[in-house]
């Protein structure tokens, strides 16, 4: 497909447990995001790669939360000791590239329940 | 500190009638606004972005306002149409930033 394809769509996990997303962007997007979506929230930034480097790691909530992107392409976002908190649809984006007015395409979103 | 503010959490509009979602910001440096919209369990689909050296950009039924004294953003949707019903969300950027979503707005277009 031509878009952002995010896998799982769908994770049921108990607390604890590490879980791992995955994130394939649009072939050519050398910018990708992780954002999540809490319950009622808007979309709050995780961290960024520009190619298969995180220049902004900011948004990552604690130090259970780690990221990375090979090849430049396709990125996991990994949780550690998942906590209930954590609970929430993790949505990856890409872009042509960061510096430019480019808009982002998002993926579906892993919906992610702890248990 | 919440920089990009949907007041509205929902809204309802007759289907052909003009449907206007509105967003605020506070951060002077933010140059570059963009519309998502999203259906339920699906990721937010770009509609239509704006820089700060415009105060309008259109696209077929949508059409963006920038009024940067007021830093104030808004979204024209005329007609509106029931596949238009979703959740809209604004964002800006300054530079090479992150982009700082609003909290998103209802909207409901009723037959």
């Amino acid at each position: 497909g031509a878009g952002v394809s995010q896998s799982p769509s769908n994770k049921v996990t108990e607390k604890g447990k590490d879980v791992e997303l995955r994130c394939d962007p649009i072939s050519g997007h050398t910018a990708l995001y992780w954002y999540r979506q809490s319950l009622g929230q808007g979309l709050e930034f995780l961290i960024y790669f520009q190619g298969n480097s995180a220049p902004d790691k900011s948004g990552l909530p604690s130090d259970r939360f780690s990221a990375e992107r090979t090849g430049g392409s396709v990125s996991t976002l990994t949780i550690q000791r998942t906590q209930q908190e954590d609970s929430a649809v993790y949505l990856c984006a890409s872009s042509l590239e960061r510096g430019l007015n480019q808009p982002q395409h998002f993926g579906d979103g892993t919906r992610l329940s702890i248990l | 500190d919440q920089q990009v503010k949907q007041n509205s959490p929902s809204l309802s509009v007759q289907e052909g009638r003009i449907s206007i979602l509105n967003c605020d910001y506070t951060n002077s440096m933010f140059d570059y606004f963009l519309w998502y919209k999203k259906y339920p369990a699906e990721g937010p689909t770009f509609l239509i972005s704006i820089s700060s050296i415009k105060d309008k950009n259109e696209d077929g039924r949508f059409t963006v306002f920038l009024n940067k004294s007021a830093k104030h953003l808004s979204l024209h949707i005329v007609p509106s149409q029931p596949g238009d019903s979703a959740v809209y969300f604004c964002a800006a950027k300054a530079s090479a930033q992150k982009l700082v979503f609003g909290q998103g707005t209802r909207l409901t277009i009723n037959p």
